[in-house]
């Protein structure tokens, strides 16, 4: 079956400092990988997509990155952390095709202070 | 662009008590899903929807969409603390695959 990683659980970081968060997929080849920023107050938002090694869309203009340097793993990095980047974020995965669902991994709750 | 207005924004139901939230969107779904999130936890998928007036039921959670696809309703008949969380629906924006929107959720609680 397939499973999504996503850590760490929980991060307090400095302003001004990087970040990376990872995702990594199992079970599974040639998903698609997404990362989602959901702020207190606001839905759920979508960061970036990837359809593949490399191939990264970003949705939103903001000081995040997104890396997809193998078929499973998908990086979220900042080279230098703002206060509004406080906020939960979540990977997701889906299966090559239209209207697949997404699974969800469990989650990072950023803190920025 | 669309958007997805969920209501109500919270609720606080009796253990046994029916509830229904609604998603309402600005234009004509595509694709209509319900995702559950436990409190700092990722989300689960509920069920997907696509046709008009179509209908689905798993356990105690029913979901539907309206003839003209542009509003969804999810009811808990019975609820339990189990059901406890923050629902959210999501809606196919079409294009990318996966590239869902987002309501803001409902954060569910029951008392028991």
């Amino acid at each position: 079956s397939q499973t999504i990683h996503q850590w760490p659980a929980t991060l307090v970081q400095p302003v001004g400092s990087p970040l990376s968060l990872e995702c990594t997929v199992e079970g599974t080849s040639n998903p698609n990988l997404y990362w989602y920023r959901q702020a207190a107050g606001r839905g759920l938002q979508l960061l970036f997509y990837s359809v593949g090694i490399g191939q990264i869309s970003s949705e939103v203009p903001q000081n995040l990155s997104a890396s997809r340097p193998q078929d499973r793993q998908f990086i979220l990095s900042s080279k230098k952390l703002l206060l509004s980047d406080s906020g939960f974020y979540l990977c997701a995965w889906s299966a090559d095709g239209t209207y697949e669902k997404l699974f969800f991994g469990s989650g990072t709750q950023l803190s920025v202070l | 662009s669309q958007e997805l207005e969920q209501s109500p924004q919270s609720l606080i139901v009796q253990e046994g008590k029916n509830l229904t939230i609604n998603c309402t969107s600005s234009k004509t779904l595509y694709g209509l899903y319900w995702y559950k999130q436990k409190y700092g936890e990722g989300l689960i998928f509920l069920m997907m929807l696509q046709k008009g007036g179509e209908e689905k039921s798993h356990e105690k959670i029913t979901a539907k969409l309206d003839e003209k696809k542009q509003q969804s309703s999810l009811h808990i008949t019975a609820s339990q603390p189990s059901h406890a969380g923050i629902y959210l629906c999501g809606a196919d924006r079409g294009g990318s695959q996966g590239n869902l929107i987002f309501g803001k959720g409902t954060k569910l609680s029951v008392k028991p």
